[in-house]
């Protein structure tokens, strides 16, 4: 089925240091790939998408690439802040449907 | 920009209470969807809508029923609350395959 996976939070980085959060997928075709941000006390914001192999999305210093060959959709920033720290989720959307279905989400700690 | 509004941030219900929560959207989307977010457990499914007065049933919608009537309103309602709804809910709209969803702030629900 298709399903999402996110590396295991909690994560904790100091200011300037560089950020990866692993996510992978299994998808019957491909589908659509997304980066969701909460904030504290708020909903869910599309940070960055990619619709198809190869693409990259980037959004405030993040990136993510879709990589077919690895079913992957790694969130990457080169030097976080303390304003990053948030609650990220991976996301797909089904092809041919209209479901996201979310990994689990990661929270993310950046201490001064 | 689309804005999905809930109309409460936090309720706290009663046991067997009858509950509802609304979202109102302000951009004509055709889909709504209705998760719950809880820690560990990420956003799990539990109803969503194609078009007015339809629905179908996400992955956990046991304990819950919803309504839409007009485009931009969609309720969920829990018949007879239990403590086990205790959650965050978010409601979220979209318009299309490749723009992913807007969410709404959530409500936090607490069942005493």
């Amino acid at each position: 089925g298709n399903s999402v996976t996110q590396m295991e939070g909690p994560v904790t980085l100091s200011e300037e240091a560089f950020l990866t959060i692993n996510c992978t997928y299994t998808a019957t075709g491909y589908p659509s790939l997304f980066w969701y941000v909460q904030y504290p006390g708020e909903g869910l914001q599309l940070l960055l998408k990619a619709t198809k192999a190869d693409d990259k999305g980037s959004n405030k210093g993040f990136e993510a690439t879709y990589r077919k060959e690895t079913t992957s959709f790694h969130l990457e920033k080169g030097s976080v802040q303390v304003s990053d720290s948030a609650v990220y989720f991976c996301a797909q959307l089904i092809q041919g449907a209209q479901k996201l279905v979310f990994g689990q989400g990661t929270r993310l700690t950046i201490n001064p | 920009d689309v804005k999905v509004t809930q109309s409460s941030r936090y309720l706290v219900k009663r046991t067997g209470e009858k509950v509802f929560l609304e979202c109102v959207q302000d951009m004509d989307h055709e889909n709504m969807f209705w998760y719950r977010q809880d820690p560990g457990l990420g956003l799990r499914l539990i109803y969503f809508s194609y078009d007015v007065k339809m629905k179908e049933k996400g992955d956990i919608p046991e304990g819950y029923s919803v309504s839409r009537e007009k485009k931009e309103r969609f309720s969920l309602i829990l018949e007879s609350a239990s403590t086990n709804q205790t959650s965050m809910y978010l409601c979220a709209s979209s318009s299309g395959t490749t723009y992913g969803y807007t969410f709404g702030s959530g409500t936090r629900l607490t069942v005493v």
